[in-house]
């Protein structure tokens, strides 16, 4: 069975450091792109970037670009979702997805992690 | 950027009755379009892909159709389990989704 399980929930206060996983089980890691959509409280899906793990090439959209980064370790087959300096406009789900392509749609996604940003 | 609208925000229906969702995008995204459930604390789940192709499991009360600019989810009969938020996504250019629509029972 394909499967991305992510990371658990964390909570953290502004300017702390942040990096929450994605791992893949059920097919070549290598082979998919993974892609990573942020959903804040009660509101709708905001795609945010996509890596290809077998070359580490990834794609940001330009709203997230330079605030967070995407990364993956093949060796593991899991990715990452990393912010250098929360906010807490930050505070959201954050679910992985396996991407049909560098653009394309998310099938299956993660189970999602709740990430809290609060002083 | 391509800017997705879907509408209703919130459609009531009765159990069995037909619902059709509708998803317009600002420019032409040729078929390039897909379509999610979310239930309430869940992950999003795929249903259509390719504008009009049903992902692998899904019922086939479940139908998409449109190109280019306007795209239609139709729920043929619906389920107790079929009461969700819906979400089109394009995927011609920068992936980007619409605001979804909330079908909830009448």
């Amino acid at each position: 069975e394909v499967q991305l399980v992510q990371s658990g929930a964390e909570v953290k206060k502004p300017g702390e450091s942040l990096k929450i996983s994605c791992k893949g089980s059920g097919y070549s890691f290598t082979s998919y792109w993974i892609g990573w959509v942020r959903q804040m409280p009660g509101k709708g899906l905001e795609w945010m970037g996509i890596i290809y793990p077998g070359d580490s090439d990834t794609r940001y959209s330009p709203s997230f670009q330079g605030q967070v980064t995407i990364s993956a370790d093949k060796s593991i087959s899991t990715a990452y979702l990393q912010w250098s300096s929360l906010k807490a406009s930050d505070t959201a789900m954050y679910y992985c997805g396996i991407g049909s392509g560098s653009s394309g749609w998310f099938d299956p996604w993660g189970q999602g992690t709740l990430v809290t940003v609060s002083s | 950027e391509i800017v997705m609208t879907q509408s209703p925000a919130t459609l009531s229906v009765s159990p069995g009755e037909r619902a059709t969702l509708s998803c317009r995008a600002s420019q032409s995204v040729s078929s390039n379009l897909a379509w999610y459930q979310q239930k309430p604390g869940q992950a999003p789940r795929l249903l259509i892909y390719g504008a009009s192709t049903r992902a692998t499991g899904i019922p086939a009360r479940f139908s998409g159709s449109g190109s280019g600019t306007e795209f239609t989810l139709t729920i043929s009969s619906l389920q107790s389990e079929d009461f969700a938020v819906y979400y089109c996504q394009q995927y011609n250019n920068w992936p980007s989704f619409g605001g979804g629509t909330k079908v909830e029972i009448k």
